[in-house]
């Protein structure tokens, strides 16, 4: 059972914008930043947003970062088929004094 | 080219240990911190702990303790970290990733999960 929580699946066809939520606790997402990570199968995931929505260089403006209270969100717009992966969330857990991840949610691109 | 590049798979039996190294390359090891990561198959991420390769230090998440010790050469850009007491449970891809230093220098660790270089897995079987 993940600390945070993520929905299990996603999917938009191409050119949609997708959402991906994030839920947590105050000792997580409500007192640290929330980095996003992408993970195709069988490699390492990569960092696609973090401090809550800034992006590291090389990723798309098209991925876009949210927080608000306990909550995060990640959003793909302009939907393509090369963003068919896993997505993660994570947040540095104050009472657990390290990081805690979402269960990860899978894009479909239909 | 920056990267960290990991050890090869291990095949272990119940009660044994494991050392898997992470080799840093195209920056200083001691300008950032080493988070290990693993992932069981077709699960979620387990954070298991951090080392600062500068001074040393280190933490580790509660469920490890006792059982995991992570550890640097900077002589040689290179961070490890060995588990005993193998499981069936502890089969699992193992990533180092790379993290920030903390802003505040007062602090032991950054508390910010931006890990924007990880190694490409080790995947650690455990079975009798």
């Amino acid at each position: 059972q993940s600390v945070l929580t993520q929905p299990p699946s996603a999917s938009g066809t191409p050119g949609q914008r997708v959402t991906i939520s994030c839920s947590g606790s105050g000792s997580n997402i409500g007192s640290n930043y929330v980095s996003w990570f992408q993970q195709f199968p069988g490699t390492a995931p990569k960092l696609l947003i973090y401090r809550d929505h800034q992006r590291p260089s090389g990723v798309p403006d098209r991925f876009s970062g949210s927080k608000s209270d306990t909550s995060a969100s990640l959003a793909i717009s302009g939907l393509r088929s090369e963003d068919e992966a896993d997505y993660y969330c994570a947040s540095w857990d104050d009472s657990l004094s390290g990081p805690v991840f979402g269960g990860g949610t899978t894009v479909t691109v239909l | 080219q920056v990267r960290l590049e990991q050890s090869g798979a291990e095949v272990k039996k119940p009660g044994a240990s494991v050392k898997v190294s992470c080799k840093a390359s195209g920056y200083t090891l001691t300008d950032y911190y080493i988070h290990w990561v693993r992932q069981a198959p077709g699960q979620g991420f387990e954070w298991m702990g951090w080392v600062n390769p500068n001074t040393g230090g280190r933490g580790q998440a509660r469920k490890f303790r006792g059982r995991v010790t992570m550890t640097t050469d900077t002589s040689i850009d290179s961070a490890y970290m060995e588990l005993t007491g193998l499981t069936s449970d502890d089969t699992a891809l193992y990533f180092c990733a790379r993290g920030p230093q903390p802003r505040n220098k007062l602090m032991v660790v950054a508390p910010n999960v931006a890990f924007d270089l990880w190694g490409q897995g080790t995947m650690v079987t455990v079975s009798s």
